[in-house]
């Protein structure tokens, strides 16, 4: 595809439920991050998956939330239990490698999970 | 970690006026700072990155290190400059990714 898309757009569950966000990042990007952005807020980093592992998954904010990328391409963000406070708009970023000086970061539109 | 602050969460001025949307950042090194910004109803996206000098849609930003600054500039706006704009450099978390400052919402009154 032409950019990053994640699906779905608009996601609502209930509180306590499972919910599951997905990205699919430029083809051909190694680096894929994940970030969450509450409202009036910067988007808050999650994790950075270089490849298939995980580099750094130090700003998941509980065991709650975990995040994979199997094949080194499509991840899915994974949240159990959720909680109100987890209302916020998951956006996913790639990039070539990963970001530094001449790296730019591409997003998607984003997710908007609503938890009631 | 690299960290940034911008001070204004909203910024008003009117079209035809001069705009700065201020970054102060807080960390030693070289550092490599970036400005995203992010239009109604569309995704976020690059406007600039300090290492290519470069000018976007009539935006520049010059890196201070004296005042630890990279503050976002444009002499004339424009109503099309109303959006979100985001300061960063990488390091979110760890060595890689992009942390964001809060954001400052720029509004272009006609």
């Amino acid at each position: 595809g032409a950019g990053v898309s994640q699906t779905p757009s608009n996601k609502v569950t209930e509180k306590g439920k499972y919910v599951e966000l997905r990205c699919d990042p430029i083809s051909g990007h190694t680096a894929l991050y994940w970030y969450r952005q509450s409202l009036g807020q910067g988007p808050e980093f999650l994790i950075y998956f270089q490849g298939t592992g995980a580099a750094d998954d130090s700003g998941l904010p509980n065991d709650r939330f975990f995040a994979v990328r199997p094949e080194g391409s499509v991840s899915t963000l994974k949240i159990q239990r959720t909680e109100r406070g987890d209302s916020a708009v998951y956006l996913c970023a790639s990039s070539v490698t990963g970001v530094g000086v001449n790296t730019e970061a591409f997003f998607g539109q984003g997710t908007r999970l609503t938890v009631v | 970690a690299q960290r940034v602050t911008q001070p204004e969460k909203l910024l008003s001025v009117f079209k035809g006026a001069p705009v700065e949307l201020k970054c102060n950042y807080s960390y030693s090194g070289s550092p490599e700072l970036f400005w995203y910004v992010q239009y109604s109803r569309q995704r976020l996206q690059l406007l600039l990155r300090h290492i290519s000098r470069e000018s976007i849609k009539g935006f520049t930003a010059d890196l201070n290190k004296g005042e630890t600054s990279f503050h976002l500039k444009k002499p004339f706006a424009q109503e099309e400059d109303s959006a979100m704009y985001y300061c960063a450099p990488p390091g979110g978390g760890g060595a890689d990714g992009l942390t964001f400052g809060k954001g400052t919402h720029l509004i272009i009154q006609p």
